[in-house]
């Protein structure tokens, strides 16, 4: 079974507004990586954070990771409609790294 | 610097055919990997590479076969395409624990 589990699915909220989506995974992990993907296109690096460290920003990214809850957060602050995409975690193993189903998010104008 | 690379883009395959996914990297990196993606599935792990010379299996793995030709190449064979195959395909690449880099996919379609 896939390591990472994204929630929402789907969310949808108004440019300006923050959009947070979470990540949970089931064994340890060296790293956790956020993705995002347009529609029809290849996954675009966004942020890593690795198991020792508990907060990461990145523009207006912020992402969390609590190790003892198996779980991440990826935080857009004040989103635009170019942020519309899916965005996907990847936890690192060692060797393979896995990916959650993602959460589709749309920004309306 | 292009990065990943997989051809093709798109390819329509009767049941039964056989194809060979083709994919390169020209960041020096040691792990590739492929990975298929289904609507509702996210991305499933299909093969990877650690480094040249070495194969091993992800989630995956029936129905499909790979080669590490070199540091740079990783193709993806599909020898008796069945319809439960039809998916995106991505090839990526890695340095151990960093960041991947993805190809931009490859459609396939078997009917």
């Amino acid at each position: 079974s896939q390591q990472g589990e994204e929630d929402p699915q789907a969310l949808s909220i108004q440019e300006g507004e923050n959009a947070t989506m979470n990540c949970s995974y089931k064994t340890s992990i060296n790293n956790l990586q956020w993705y995002r993907q347009n529609s029809g296109r290849g996954l675009v690096h966004l942020i890593l954070i690795r198991s020792n460290e508990r907060e990461k920003h990145s523009g207006r990214l912020r992402v969390t990771l609590d190790t003892s809850k198996k779980s991440s957060s990826l935080l857009i602050t004040a989103s635009r409609a170019a942020d519309t995409a899916s965005y996907f975690c990847a936890t690192d193993t060692g060797n393979q790294f896995y990916f959650g189903t993602g959460t589709s998010l749309t920004v309306i104008p | 610097n292009a990065g990943v690379t997989q051809t093709p883009k798109f390819q329509v395959l009767k049941t039964g055919q056989s194809m060979t996914l083709q994919c390169a990297q020209d960041m020096n990196h040691n792990s590739m990997y492929w990975y298929r993606q289904d609507p509702g599935m996210g991305l499933r792990l299909i093969y990877y590479s650690a480094s040249e010379g070495t194969t091993d299996k992800g989630e995956v793995p029936n129905g499909y076969n790979v080669s590490r030709l070199n540091k740079r190449e990783f193709s993806l064979r599909l020898e008796s395409a069945a319809p439960s195959q039809t998916s995106v395909y991505f090839c990526a690449s890695s340095r151990p624990g960093n960041t991947i880099y993805f190809g931009e996919g490859s459609w396939l379609t078997v009917v």
